[in-house]
Order: C-alpha cells, then structure tokens, then sequence
C-alpha cells in the first residue's frame, strides 16, 4: 500500500525567505510523486512531478524538488517566498501499476508573512 | 490548456435525497476519477473507472455512491440516498496515463442539510 506524510499542517514564512514543505512517502514499487497547489475555493493545479529519471525537477512558479530515495522523500522548495504563494499544497503518490490512483497527502497550509 | 468542466459549483439538498454531481473530462482522456475532500481534511480517492468499468474503488465509495459515463463525454457521480457526512467538495479528474499528469476539476460543493 502506498501512503503520504506531510510534516506540519501549517506553515508560515517571511516573503522572501525559503520555503521547505516536507513530503514523506511509503511505496512498495517505484512510486511516482506529485505536488499539487490549490487556492482557496479552487481544484487542484500540479506544480511538479517525478515519474523517473532526473531527481531534482522543477516546476512553475519556482518551485522544486528532490526525489530522494534513501530517505523516502520529496520536498518542495521555493529559494524565495512570494505573497502569492500562500495556498494549500499537497504531495500525492501514484504508481506504474493498477489504476494510477493518487493517495494524497493532508495538505500543508502556507502563510506568507509580509 | 484544456479543462475538467464539473457542475454544478455549488449543490445543497436535504438528507435523503439523490443527488448527481456531472463532469466533462478532457475528450482523449482513458482514465477517470473521483475525489472528494471535506472542509479542512485530505483529499479523498473514491473511485476511478476506466474502459466503461470501475477500476478500483475505497471503502468510502459504497452502495449509495455509483459512476457513469452514459455518452463518451460526460462522467457522472450519483449519490442515492445522502447523509449529512457526504457534505464536501468533490473533485473529478481524468489523465491519459500514468506519465501524464493528473487533471481537476474545479469541484462541486455539495451540502447536505
């Protein structure tokens, strides 16, 4: 079965600091990983996505982050905190096989601070 | 881009009633999706469907829920008989495979009263 762990329901940064939003998952085959951003009273919109090859994949928006396996992780990051930035992000896992569903994390609310 | 088209945005009904929430996945979409996310918690896998047939389904997805995809075009979430507990936005979604992305709908907010 796969699983998502988000750390910290609630996040709150500087404009203009980095953002680090924590993303833990558990697979039990190579898992494909996603993070998703929504705006209040809005659907989901992908930021990024691994499926294979490079590690390290950007999205839009500025954002990125690192698929690392050792440590069953894909953190998002942003080098500098717009104030447009403050929605709701959730970290999503799927996989090559079955129905492709995506287990979503809880979500990570994300304050900008002016 | 193209678009996962839901209606209605907003939906109320009283316990009891039936209710069907209606989406327009993207035309050369295969697989389709609903999830459903209550005020404040997680988004919520319920169902995905593809080929004509429910391919998977959680325990959340039971005998009062049921999908459609009556005309190639338009793919339906009917609840029979709501409880105030279905009271949430629910989320359509389609994709072409599992190395594209994964497309939502705005939602519709469903409450029960």
């Amino acid at each position: 079965a796969q699983s998502v762990t988000q750390l910290g329901s609630h996040v709150s940064v500087s404009e203009g600091a980095l953002v680090l939003l924590r993303c833990n998952y558990s697979s039990s085959v190579p898992p494909y990983l996603f993070w998703y951003v929504q705006y209040p009273n809005q659907g989901l919109q992908l930021l990024l996505k691994y499926t294979t090859g490079a590690t390290l994949v950007k999205g839009i928006n500025g954002f990125e982050a690192e698929f690392k396996k050792s440590e069953t992780s894909f953190h998002l990051t942003k080098p500098s905190a717009h104030m447009s930035d403050a929605a709701e992000y959730f970290c999503a896992v799927s996989s090559s096989s079955g129905t492709y569903k995506y287990i979503f994390g809880t979500g990570t609310r994300l304050k900008v601070l002016a | 881009e193209p678009e996962v088209t839901q209606t209605p945005s907003h939906q109320v009904t009283q316990m009891g009633q039936e209710v069907i929430l209606r989406c327009v996945p993207i035309s050369n979409h295969l697989y389709f999706y609903w999830y459903r996310q209550i005020l404040g918690q997680k988004v919520e896998f319920l169902v995905s469907f593809y080929n004509n047939e429910i391919s998977e389904k959680s325990e959340i997805f039971d005998d009062q829920f049921s999908v459609e995809r009556p005309d190639g075009s338009n793919f339906t979430l009917k609840i029979r008989s709501t409880k105030l507990e279905d009271s949430a936005m629910y989320f359509c979604a389609s994709t072409r495979g599992v190395y594209e992305k994964l497309f939502f709908g705005s939602g519709t907010q469903l409450s029960v009263l």
